[in-house]
């Protein structure tokens, strides 16, 4: 069955504790992507990652890093949590078109609701 | 800087409506729009992907337009279900890269 799954669904953490959100998807998708999900802000893209080992800022990028070493898997890494960065995470990955900014459908994960106390 | 609205943010209606859903953006220069589905607490599902070259796409009851000149898109959904309740979302990839810009939904209640 074709999806994206993150690990853990549900963290609650303390400040400052380095934590990772694992996220793999076996379509063999070039695009990956995490976002963000909050009351009133909606969804905001805090990393993407075009193909392997090439990653780039989306809108929300501090306090957060990504790598991409293989094409399956994308995790979220958080390096000293704060208690603004509890929300609900989204990854996501689609095919690429040809052009650049071409994504194709996107497919999400169940997404993983942190709490950083 | 991409922005994308869409109205209305709540929608009630009684079952067996058709409805409408609107989304614009503000960059009309985009190679697609896409259409979700979030139910509460659950990931997003996509509903339909509609290329810039498109003015339509159909899955079932529902039909999605693109009007890329006026930055306008719509979701059209006959014959609503209680079912259909969930928040539907659109987005857009910016041409500059691949960061995608999501408006903040519609949230759609269907009364049985």
């Amino acid at each position: 069955e074709a999806q994206v799954t993150q690990n853990p669904r549900y963290l609650i953490t303390v400040t400052g504790k380095k934590l990772t959100v694992t996220c793999s998807q076996n379509m063999n998708h070039e695009y990956m992507s995490w976002y963000r999900q909050d009351p009133g802000l909606g969804l905001r893209q805090i990393y993407y990652s075009m193909n392997v080992e090439v990653t780039d800022k989306g809108d929300v990028p501090e306090g957060y890093k990504v790598s991409r070493k293989e094409k399956r898997n994308f995790p979220l890494i958080l390096e000293s949590p704060s208690p603004n960065q509890t929300s609900l995470y989204f990854c996501a990955s689609s095919l690429l078109g040809r052009a650049q900014g071409n994504t194709g459908e996107l497919f999400f994960g169940e997404g993983s609701r942190l709490t950083v106390l | 800087k991409q922005e994308v609205t869409q109205i209305p943010a709540a929608l009630s209606v009684p079952e067996g409506e058709n409805l409408v859903l609107n989304c614009s953006f503000t960059d009309s220069a985009i190679y697609n729009l896409q259409w979700f589905r979030q139910d509460p607490g659950k990931g997003l599902t996509s509903l339909l992907l509609i290329q810039s070259s498109q003015r339509e796409q159909t899955s079932g009851r529902l039909n999605a337009s693109l009007d890329k000149s006026s930055g306008r898109s719509t979701l059209y959904i006959a014959a609503s279900q209680p079912g259909d309740s969930a928040t539907y979302l659109c987005a857009v990839p910016e041409t500059s890269g691949s960061r995608l810009t999501f408006g903040e939904g519609t949230q759609l209640t269907v009364n049985p």
